[in-house]
C-alpha cells in the first residue's frame, strides 16, 4: 500500500511568489491535514481536509490556503511567499479523523 | 487553552542506555495520545497511539506509558541504537466537545544518540 505523497520535495522560491505544493494522501483515506515546521519550532497546524471541506483551520494569514479534490487529493497554496515561509511542509493523511495519521516525507520550501 | 509540554527539550545517551522522554498536557477532555519518531527532515513516523483506557503499549523497544488521571505519558526506549536519533513528538487529540478531532502538537525531544 502506497503511503502519503507529497510533490515536489523541494523547491526554491522567491520573496512575492507564490506556490502550490501537493498531497496524495493513503488509498482510501478521506482526511489530510497539513503542516508547517521551521527550525526550532513545533509542528504548526495550518488545515484539516475532510471529504473535500475544511473541517480545522490553524492560525495562519489569509496567504495560506488549501483544497480538497474528490478523490482526496490536497494541494496547499502560499501566496506572496516571504521569508519566514521557508520551512518543511508535512502532509498527513488518516481513515476518518486524526487518530492514526500517517505523514508524508515533507516538502522543503526554500524562499529567497 | 490546550498544551502539550514534553521534557527535556533534547537528551545525548550513550548506545545501549536506556531513557524516558515525558510529556504532560492539559487538553481535556482527552481522546487519545500518540507518539511520533521524525528524523531530521523526513516526516514522523506513529510509535504508538494510547485512548484514555490504556496504561502501556509497546512497538519493539519503545514503550509507552499513559497515566489519565495525571494527564502524564512517558515514552521509554530500551537499549537505544544510533538509529534511535531524532525528535520524538507527543501528540494529544481532544474528545467529545468544542475541541473533538483537534490535535495539539508538543514541540519534541531531540534525542542523540553517540557510539
Amino acid at each position: 500500500k502506497a503511503g502519503v505523497t507529497q510533490t515536489p520535495r523541494y523547491l526554491i522560491k522567491t520573496r512575492g511568489q507564490q506556490v502550490t505544493l501537493s498531497c496524495s494522501p493513503i488509498s482510501g483515506h478521506r482526511s489530510v491535514s497539513w503542516y508547517q515546521q521551521t527550525p526550532g519550532q513545533g509542528l504548526q497546524f495550518l488545515f484539516e481536509y475532510f471529504s473535500e471541506t475544511q473541517r480545522n483551520k490553524g492560525n495562519f494569514p489569509g496567504r495560506f490556503s488549501g483544497r480538497q479534490f474528490s478523490n482526496s487529493r490536497s494541494e496547499m497554496n502560499v501566496s506572496t511567499l516571504e521569508l519566514g515561509d521557508s520551512a518543511l511542509y508535512l502532509c498527513a493523511s488518516s481513515l476518518v479523523d486524526l487518530a492514526e495519521a500517517f505523514f508524508g516525507q515533507g516538502t522543503r520550501l526554500t524562499v529567497v | 487553552k490546550n498544551q502539550v509540554e514534553q521534557s527535556p527539550q533534547s537528551l545525548i545517551i550513550l548506545e545501549g542506555k536506556n531513557c524516558t522522554l515525558q510529556c504532560n498536557y492539559t487538553v481535556s477532555p482527552f481522546s487519545n495520545l500518540r507518539w511520533y519518531k521524525q528524523d531530521t527532515g523526513r516526516g514522523p513516523v506513529s510509535l504508538t497511539i494510547m485512548t484514555f483506557s490504556e496504561n502501556t503499549k509497546s512497538n519493539g523497544r519503545y514503550t509507552a506509558t499513559l497515566d489519565a488521571d495525571t494527564k502524564q505519558s512517558s515514552l521509554h526506549i530500551t537499549a537505544s541504537q544510533l538509529s534511535d536519533s531524532a525528535s520524538y513528538i507527543c501528540v494529544v487529540s481532544g474528545g467529545p466537545g468544542t475541541n473533538a478531532g483537534k490535535s495539539t502538537f508538543g514541540d519534541g525531544t531531540t534525542l542523540t544518540v553517540k557510539p
